[in-house]
């Protein structure tokens, strides 16, 4: 089974603090994905990355910014937390070039608090 | 544009009974995919289901088959014998090209739940 891995499952943090959440997957996948959720809107797209130090912006990516230096390891990063990035955050890793029916699998989910 | 829409915020269901869930889509591509994920209270997403544009058949998992209604860009899930353990949000979402690493867009899910 494939497993994608998020480094915390809650997370508290203040205004202006630079914030790092990290996804690891064990699949050797080359996509990795990171979505943010909320009430209402459903899942929306930050930022995904295609391969190791490759990344495409994805509908919100203001505010973010990723890393993506080894191929099971896709960070993303808060420059300056603002209170409307409190939110959960999910992580996410396909494998390419299988066809569309490919599912992204998805991690167990970060909330995120700024205070 | 709303791509993908989910007009039902919450829905009951009584235990061992079927229930649909709804989504509309909308796309010009005639190459795109369709999913459904499910999401328990935990945060976990789950993969449920997948049809394709080009499928003949509706797709069908267990107790998850998916009306596909090409012409209406319809694609609502069909949980048979509901279950307690069938409460979570489900989300619908689509891909459109063929190409596996292409996003994810997500409808703003359905909360169900499932009456004892």
């Amino acid at each position: 089974d494939v497993k994608v891995t998020q480094s915390s499952r809650y997370l508290v943090k203040r205004t202006g603090e630079k914030v790092f959440l990290e996804c690891v997957q064990d699949m050797d996948h080359e996509n990795m994905f990171w979505y943010r959720q909320d009430p209402g809107l459903g899942l929306r797209l930050i930022y995904f990355s295609y391969d190791v130090k490759m990344k495409e912006k994805g509908d919100i990516p203001e505010g973010y910014s990723v890393s993506r230096e080894k191929k099971e390891r896709f960070s993303l990063i808060l420059e300056s937390a603002s209170t409307n990035q409190t939110s959960m955050y999910l992580c996410a890793s396909s494998l390419p070039g299988q066809g569309a029916r490919q599912p992204q699998h998805f991690g167990d989910g970060t909330r995120l608090s700024i205070l | 544009a709303q791509k993908i829409t989910q007009t039902q915020p919450g829905m009951f269901v009584q235990e061992k009974e079927a229930v649909t869930l709804d989504c509309t889509y909308d796309t010009s591509d005639q190459s795109y995919g369709l999913f459904w994920y499910k999401q328990p209270s935990s945060g976990e997403m789950i993969f449920l289901i997948y049809q394709g544009s080009y499928d003949e058949q509706n797709a069908t998992e267990g107790r998850y088959s998916l009306n596909f209604q090409k012409a209406r860009k319809s694609a609502n899930l069909v949980i048979s014998a509901s279950q307690l353990g069938d409460s979570a949000m489900y989300f619908c979402a689509m891909r459109e090209g063929e190409d596996s690493s292409y996003k994810l867009i997500f409808g703003s899910g359905t909360r169900l739940l499932v009456r004892p």
